[in-house]
């Protein structure tokens, strides 16, 4: 019962770095996606993903990237970390039959940029 | 596009007593879910209730209901019998249904609540 894996849990960058933030889940959802959660803002969508080969930006993607390869996994890439980019970031999957509409999220990663 | 807020940044209650947590919304769709989740200090997102727009029976689990008040967009969650575990953040969230949709969740920006024993 993994659900939703998101790795690492706690990721300190200095501005510039790149790295990924890894994501995989077994439930063999259709639907992943990418939000970060600030304080006071709720969680917004960075990047989603309806299928292998197939993603879209959501309503923050600038600075990120994603790809989606397999089903089971949907990385989510930062080229140049920047500060405005500390966050925590969760990663969810879901089914994309309309009756199994649960939202499953990852534990989350929390990303401090210097 | 679709808004959700959360007018009440924070809430407290006695421990066994009731409180409600506020929640509207804006859309132009008629067919649509809505949710609400609860983030305890452990950050992990737990679905407590979700309401399908198309029912008019407010969705119950246990202590948790909700009021569902489609014309107002308003969907309100009430906690009964609060105890000292139900201290999280909450979110209330909206998702459109139509056939086929990808639509990911829109956020509210929470409600911190406090369990007072």
């Amino acid at each position: 019962n993994a659900g939703v894996t998101q790795t690492p849990k706690f990721q300190v960058l200095k501005t510039g770095q790149s790295m990924t933030l890894q994501c995989a889940q077994d439930m063999n959802h259709e639907y992943m996606s990418w939000y970060r959660q600030d304080p006071g803002m709720g969680l917004r969508l960075i990047h989603y993903s309806v299928g292998a080969g197939i993603t879209d930006q959501g309503e923050v993607p600038n600075g990120y990237n994603v790809s989606r390869s397999t089903t089971e996994d949907f990385p989510l890439r930062l080229l140049s970390a920047a500060p405005s980019q500390t966050s925590v970031y969760f990663c969810a999957s879901r089914s994309g039959e309309v009756a199994k509409n649960i939202q499953y999220f990852g534990a989350g990663t929390r990303l401090s940029v210097l | 596009a679709q808004t959700v807020t959360q007018s009440q940044p924070e809430m407290s209650v006695q421990e066994a007593e009731t409180v409600t947590l506020s929640c509207t919304y804006d859309t132009s769709e008629s067919d649509y879910y809505l949710f609400w989740y609860k983030q305890p200090p452990s950050r992990q997102m737990i679905l407590v209730i979700r309401q399908e727009a198309y029912k008019q029976q407010n969705a119950t689990e246990n202590r948790f209901s909700v009021n569902f008040q489609k014309a107002a967009k308003s969907f309100s969650l009430k906690i009964s019998d609060s105890q000292l575990g139900d201290a999280a953040m909450y979110f209330c969230a909206y998702r459109e249904i139509s056939s086929g949709s990808a639509r990911q969740l829109t956020f509210g920006s929470g409600t911190q609540l406090t369990v007072l024993p």
